[in-house]
């Protein structure tokens, strides 16, 4: 059984760029959600995709935006990079009706 | 969106058990209460979930009380593998299906050997 994998691990870019952050699920998960982890603090909720379509949304700004594939990858991207968008960002892989979340080992962002 | 309250840290001897409390007063009837932990650069790791009862699995115990308030994750024997963030959090079922899950900060374990 494959587990969640991320790509890349780290990536630096500066304010305003944009950024696409990868996420394959673990095999047969039908649902992938992502979070922002500040330093110090826990994961905090942006969004989740179930069949390729966002169904629920944390407290994030439209720059935040998701797609998932048919083979249930996931993309995280976001627009207009600020620096407070500096964090590890997670993503987690699923079945829709089962309660455990599966994390991957997150993508280290850094905005300069 | 309830919340729960854990200490900020904690200590425990290698070998001996360790209780990590989580207060959660607001929780609804339908959430459940997961604990993840999180490990030096690493995503969390799922250890334990539970409704009502108390649960047991390979890697800890979870102790809820009567009234759900509260609850307690137990290691049985910690080791200097189980130094940690780990998280107690609620998981709410929201319309449309989707599955939030809030954390906090977490309580950060310190194991000494």
């Amino acid at each position: 059984e494959t587990g969640v994998t991320q790509s890349p691990t780290h990536l630096i870019k500066t304010r305003g760029q944009q950024v696409t952050l990868r996420c394959s699920s673990q095999s047969g998960h039908n649902t992938v959600s992502w979070y922002q982890q500040a330093l110090g603090q826990g994961p905090q909720f942006i969004f989740q995709y179930y069949r390729e379509e966002e169904n629920g949304r944390g407290n994030f700004p439209p720059r935040f935006s998701g797609l998932q594939f048919p083979n249930y990858s996931s993309e995280l991207n976001v627009n207009a990079l600020e620096l407070d968008d500096s964090a590890l960002y997670l993503c987690a892989s699923s079945l829709r009706d089962q309660e455990t979340q599966y994390f991957g080992p997150g993508t280290r962002l850094l905005v300069l | 969106d309830a919340k729960t309250t854990q200490p900020n840290s904690m200590e425990s001897n290698e070998e001996e058990p360790v209780h990590l409390p989580c207060n959660h007063s607001t929780i609804s009837g339908t959430d459940y209460i997961h604990w993840y932990r999180q490990l030096p650069s690493q995503g969390p790791e799922y250890v334990i979930h539970g409704l009502t009862s108390n649960v047991n699995n390979r890697m800890a115990s979870l102790a809820i009380a009567e009234d759900r308030k509260s609850s307690t994750l137990i290691l049985h024997r910690a080791t200097l593998r189980d130094a940690a963030v780990y998280y107690c959090i609620l998981r709410a079922l929201h319309s449309g299906g989707y599955q939030k899950v809030t954390f906090g900060i977490g309580t950060k374990l310190q194991v000494i050997p």
